[in-house]
């Protein structure tokens, strides 16, 4: 069965540096999102992208967060300049729709620990 | 603010006991409602309901929504210790691109 898939699966970076988490959604869906879940909190939704636009992003999603399709595969987030509260698990999700018929499909998540 | 709450927060009971885990929300444009089963590592898509009344089901899950009452339940019967999971109920709404999620159920059996 097509799967999410993310690397690393494990980032350990000093606070003030850059990331980027990749993905690699599932081969014929369009729709990619990021979400985070911190220790022992629900799941957060940051980012859904569509034809290479941010669709809708959360009140987390600020100015250091991004994210691209650098080819027709990979799928990244990237986070500026890493704060101590930015550590969390980071799930990658694609669809096949946008409105919802479809189910969102998660990877296995990159977990970030910044120090 | 969109909001979904489950209940309980977390579950322990023997193997072959039948469990029903709770998941109420308010949200804006409700779309659709999901659950999955979350272990070590991703949710895993469970099922997807749109409609009031009428059960999903999958070997010894089920689930059902109810878009009056605003609230889904998930049942397993005779549950086994690879039931043993974190289960998350989560809504999609409509022309958001996003899932609001609950806190999830932690369900544990024991054989």
């Amino acid at each position: 069965e097509p799967e999410v898939t993310q690397t690393p699966s494990h980032q350990v970076t000093q606070m003030g540096q850059e990331v980027i988490l990749r993905c690699v959604p599932i081969s014929n869906h369009l729709y990619f999102y990021w979400y985070r879940q911190i220790l022992g909190q629900k799941v957060e939704f940051l980012v859904s992208f569509y034809n290479n636009e941010i669709s809708e992003k959360s009140e987390i999603f600020d100015d250091q967060f991004s994210v691209e399709r650098p080819d027709g595969s990979n799928f990244t987030l990237k986070i500026r300049s890493t704060k101590l509260e930015d550590s969390a698990m980071y799930f990658c999700a694609s669809s096949g729709d946008r409105g919802g018929n479809q189910p969102q499909h998660f990877g296995d998540g990159t977990r970030l620990s910044i120090l | 603010e969109d909001k979904v709450v489950q209940s309980p927060l977390s579950l322990v009971v023997h193997e072959g006991d039948t469990v029903t885990l709770n998941c109420s929300y308010e949200v804006t444009n409700f779309r659709s409602l999901l659950w999955y089963k979350q272990e070590k590592k991703a949710p895993t898509f469970l099922f997807m309901l749109t409609s009031s009344g009428i059960e999903k089901k999958s070997g010894r899950l089920s689930s059902i929504l109810d878009k009056k009452e605003l609230f889904s339940i998930l049942n397993i019967t005779a549950t086994q210790t690879g039931d043993s999971a974190v289960y998350l109920c989560a809504v999609g709404v409509y022309r958001a691109q996003k899932l609001v999620f609950g806190q999830g159920t932690r369900l544990t059996i024991n054989p």
